[in-house]
């Protein structure tokens, strides 16, 4: 099945700093999804995007398909952005759940 | 229009007995997922059914653990003769095709076996 590597695994900024974090897949996928799971440990989708780039507020993400990886952008960091950020794609051979990386831990200090 | 909803948000059980999580996809979702997310090895798929039928259980422990998505009602994970090892977030997500669709998270059912 698909392998997904995401970097940094960990990251501790100041309040106001941006943010790039990257997701590498080991194979083509039709199907990416970022998310953030919140200090309670619920998981908030982010972002669904197989290709191009989409943005939302503050946070934004780009995959580019054809290099195998996906880069999650987050400007001027609060607090409240702290948690764990997972990208995620299809597990592959023909499967629908999704493989999951090992996640970003970022925390915002104030 | 409601989320993926799951009940109980948390679960505590001793050894040896039965855990049952529940999930109800949002609004016209027909297809289900489950994961477990343990603290050493992160999320995993588990099983993914539609109405009625499994599609896939690749992620499923072979024992005590069974899964179900009737025609009416929620999709059902049961975890028979629950051990220490089955303590875990257990998420359910939805989407409203098979392929390449996004899903959607409900908020977890965390078990805690004592």
């Amino acid at each position: 099945g698909i392998q997904v590597e995401q970097s940094p695994p960990d990251l501790i900024l100041q309040e106001g700093a941006n943010s790039t974090l990257r997701c590498n897949f080991s194979d083509s996928v039709n199907n990416l999804q970022w998310f953030h799971q919140n200090p309670w440990g619920q998981l908030i989708n982010l972002f669904y995007i197989p290709s191009g780039t989409k943005q939302n507020g503050r946070l934004s993400a780009t995959t580019v398909a054809t290099e195998r990886y996906s880069l999650l952008y987050i400007s001027s960091s609060q607090t409240t952005d702290s948690g764990v950020y997972f990208c995620a794609g299809p597990s592959g051979g023909g499967a629908d759940g999704l493989t999951f990386g090992k996640g970003t831990h970022l925390i915002i200090q104030p | 229009n409601a989320g993926v909803m799951q009940n109980p948000r948390h679960l505590v059980r001793r050894r040896g007995q039965e855990a049952r999580l529940r999930c109800s996809p949002m609004k016209g979702h027909s297809h289900v997922y489950w994961y477990r997310q343990l603290p050493e090895e992160g999320l995993k798929f588990m099983v993914y059914l539609q109405k009625e039928n499994i599609i896939d259980e690749s992620g499923m422990p072979k024992e005590r653990f069974s899964a179900e998505f009737p025609k009416e009602g929620p999709s059902i994970l049961r975890i028979q003769q629950v051990v220490r090892g089955d303590s875990a977030a257990y998420f359910c997500a939805s989407s409203p095709a098979a392929g390449s669709y996004e899903q959607y998270f409900g908020p977890g059912t965390r078990l805690t076996v004592t």
